[in-house]
């Protein structure tokens, strides 16, 4: 069955190291998309990616980037990881306008 | 005008009770609508969805109501069971023709046995 991945499942680190969440996507689709989700602020849109090569900010992409080499997968990158970035990320996935979006089950990451 | 505001943040009800919640919106660009479920440690999972020509849509025990005078759509579970019991997000798909959503801020139930 086609999944969507994310790892690692949990992360702790510290204050302004660079970190790297992965995403890793079977079902073939063009467009990839990375949230945060936080108490009372529901699932906000970091970063989104149409095809390889192809990368937008969303609502709250200051201090992340993404990179789309491949259908598969999309990295976000903490350039340098602030306490405010704490939360719990989600990576989806969707093969087109009429079609939902698949989730992963998240990445808790810490930052002290 | 991009926000989805989702009502109540909690709700707690008896197995066999009906669940409802509640979803308003200002952009009238919107163009679909979905209902996510999710459970403690996983991601979101579609639940059902509807677009804005359509004023009711059921599956099973879910249905949603969607107001388009109003800006508001709902989430109504039917003879809630204990496995209902998670958080549900409504949702707009921003722009047409793009696939961004706008996510309410969640709402967390509790159905008890």
């Amino acid at each position: 069955d086609a999944e969507i991945t994310q790892s690692p499942r949990h992360k702790i680190t510290e204050t302004g190291r660079q970190v790297t969440l992965a995403c890793h996507q079977t079902w073939n689709h063009n467009n990839m998309f990375w949230y945060r989700q936080d108490l009372g602020h529901g699932l906000r849109l970091i970063h989104y990616s149409y095809g390889v090569q192809d990368t937008n900010k969303g609502e709250v992409s200051d201090g992340y980037s993404v990179s789309r080499s491949n259908t598969e997968d999309l990295p976000l990158t903490l350039e340098s990881a602030a306490s405010s970035q704490t939360s719990v990320y989600f990576c989806a996935s969707s093969g087109g306008a009429n079609q939902p979006q698949h989730f992963g089950d998240g990445t808790r990451l810490s930052i002290l | 005008q991009q926000q989805v505001k989702q009502s109540p943040q909690s709700l707690i009800v008896q197995k066999g009770g009906i669940s409802i919640i509640n979803c308003a919106y200002e952009n009238t660009a919107f163009d679909y609508f979905p209902w996510y479920q999710q459970f403690p440690g996983k991601g979101p999972a579609l639940l059902i969805a509807i677009r804005p020509d359509v004023s009711e849509k059921k599956e099973g025990r879910f249905t949603i109501s969607f107001n388009k005078s109003a800006k508001q759509f709902s989430l109504h579970i039917m003879d809630s069971q204990p496995g209902d019991s998670a958080t549900y997000f409504c949702a707009a798909r921003g722009v047409s023709g793009t696939y961004k959503y706008i996510f309410g801020t969640g709402t967390r139930l509790k159905v008890l046995a």
